[in-house]
């Protein structure tokens, strides 16, 4: 089993829609998750920070963990064009190393 | 604040022959870069972690005298794929870290094209 697991979509959604992004990870151990944004032929761009469980928000994301379910979500409101590219959910697993999940892409259609 | 880049964003080599690429934290000093790979529509694998000064870890699988990482100073890391063959071609990544802290900067990574 994956130590994180993500749809890879594709995800296809009209401008506007709210998105709604998930991972499912396998360690309870896990306490630092993190969203990624990457456009095609670039570096990923860190969106969101979360540690343990709970939401965090920054202005249309908002990140969510359920450490219960073992399940993190990250949820754009007001989607826009723009927001089209791969999103990539990540954990830590020991000391500095990441590890990611497939990455969804995701378009916003005009 | 916090920037990576890489050199180059693109290269293209003959079968066998040996390619190097650089990462560079341009406004900070990295004591920690990584390497990673990506394959089309797959997620980022880790390679290597390399500390300034020291060998570079590898992961399980991955050759070490294949991808030979030099962290020879603070802002600058380099990956040399050896020997390259048609199966080495990928999008290579390098990320970098503050002292002290876990978040990771990537670079825009480079693509590897080995004909």
């Amino acid at each position: 089993q994956k130590e994180v697991e993500q749809d890879p979509g594709p995800l296809s959604v009209p401008e506007g829609a709210i998105v709604s992004l998930n991972c499912t990870y396998s360690n309870s151990a896990f306490q630092y998750f993190m969203w990624y944004r990457q456009y095609s032929r670039k570096g990923p761009e860190l969106l969101m920070y979360t540690y343990s469980s709970g939401n965090k928000e920054d202005g249309r994301f908002t990140a969510q963990v359920d450490k219960s379910s073992k399940y993190i979500s990250l949820f754009i409101r007001d989607s826009q064009p723009s927001d089209s590219a791969t999103y990539l959910c990540a954990t830590f697993q020991g000391a500095q190393k990441l590890v990611f999940g497939q990455g969804t892409r995701l378009t916003i259609n005009p | 604040g916090a920037v990576v880049s890489q050199h180059p964003s693109w290269v293209i080599c003959k079968s066998g022959t040996s390619v190097k690429i650089e990462c560079r934290s341009l406004d900070f000093q990295a004591t920690t870069m990584f390497w990673y790979r990506q394959f089309p529509k797959q997620s980022l694998m880790l390679m290597a972690t390399s500390n300034e000064g020291s060998k570079a870890t590898y992961e399980q699988g991955v050759e070490k005298d294949k991808f030979l990482i030099n962290h020879a100073s603070l802002t600058l890391s380099t990956l040399t794929v050896t020997s390259a063959h048609p199966e080495d071609s990928s999008f290579y990544i390098c990320s970098a870290t503050l002292a002290g802290s876990d978040t990771q900067y990537f670079g825009p990574g480079t693509r590897l094209t080995v004909l």
